[in-house]
């Protein structure tokens, strides 16, 4: 696509429920990349993927996040258990290569109330 | 581990002064920089990128330099307009993979 797609752009779930959150890069982007970006904070980095490489999972804040990309193609960002410390905005960018700068989504406003 | 610091946090100009936004940086080993600029509850639009070759880039009213011995990167606006007004953000490699470090962004508004 023409640019990096971010759905939903808002969610609010209730506390204790799972999300899922959907990244679709630029076609023929190999890298991808999760942010979190909570209300009046900076980016946190979450996980990012590189072709068929492993994973940098180094990022994920605990065990109740997690997700997945198959090739270079959509990613997925599942939290399971949502907590109300979970709300953010979530951003996905993704990069032609590595070292060659990102393109951003508009990002999921995820509220847990 | 890569630190990177914007200053100012936030400025306020009006309109046609110019602005100047600095980013600096602890590991000057870079492959690039890049400035981006964010909406109020928008994601992240890029201004420049800079290649660790290059000293400065343009594009428009906006000019960025990279001084990598010195671990520092200015992003100058010319004549700002109160259509500038966001938070501006730049973000260094902080690993060979190209996962990127963010400053915590200078907020900007420009008043008429």
């Amino acid at each position: 696509g023409a640019g990096v797609s971010q759905s939903p752009s808002n969610k609010v779930t209730e506390k204790g429920k799972d999300v899922e959150l959907r990244c679709d890069p630029i076609s023929g982007h190999t890298a991808l990349y999760w942010y979190r970006q909570r209300l009046g904070q900076g980016l946190e980095f979450l996980i990012y993927f590189q072709g068929n490489s492993a994973p940098d999972k180094s990022g994920l804040p605990s065990d109740r996040f997690s997700a997945e990309r198959t090739g270079e193609s959509v990613s997925t960002l599942t939290i399971q258990r949502t907590q109300q410390e979970d709300s953010a905005v979530y951003l996905c960018a993704s990069s032609p290569q590595i070292n060659y700068g990102y393109t951003f989504g508009s990002g999921t406003r995820l509220t847990v109330v | 581990k890569q630190e990177v610091t914007q200053i100012p946090a936030a400025l306020s100009v009006p309109e046609g002064e110019n602005l100047v936004l600095n980013c600096s940086f602890t590991d000057s080993a870079i492959y690039n920089l890049q400035w981006f600029r964010q909406d109020p509850g928008k994601g992240l639009t890029s201004l420049l990128l800079i290649q660790s070759s290059q000293r400065e880039q343009t594009s428009g009213r906006l000019n960025a330099s990279l001084d990598k011995s010195s671990g520092r990167s200015t992003l100058y606006i010319a004549a700002s307009q109160p259509g500038d007004s966001a938070t501006y953000l730049c973000a260094v490699p902080s690993d060979s993979w190209g996962k990127f470090q963010f400053g915590a962004g200078t907020q900007v508004v420009v008043t008429p």
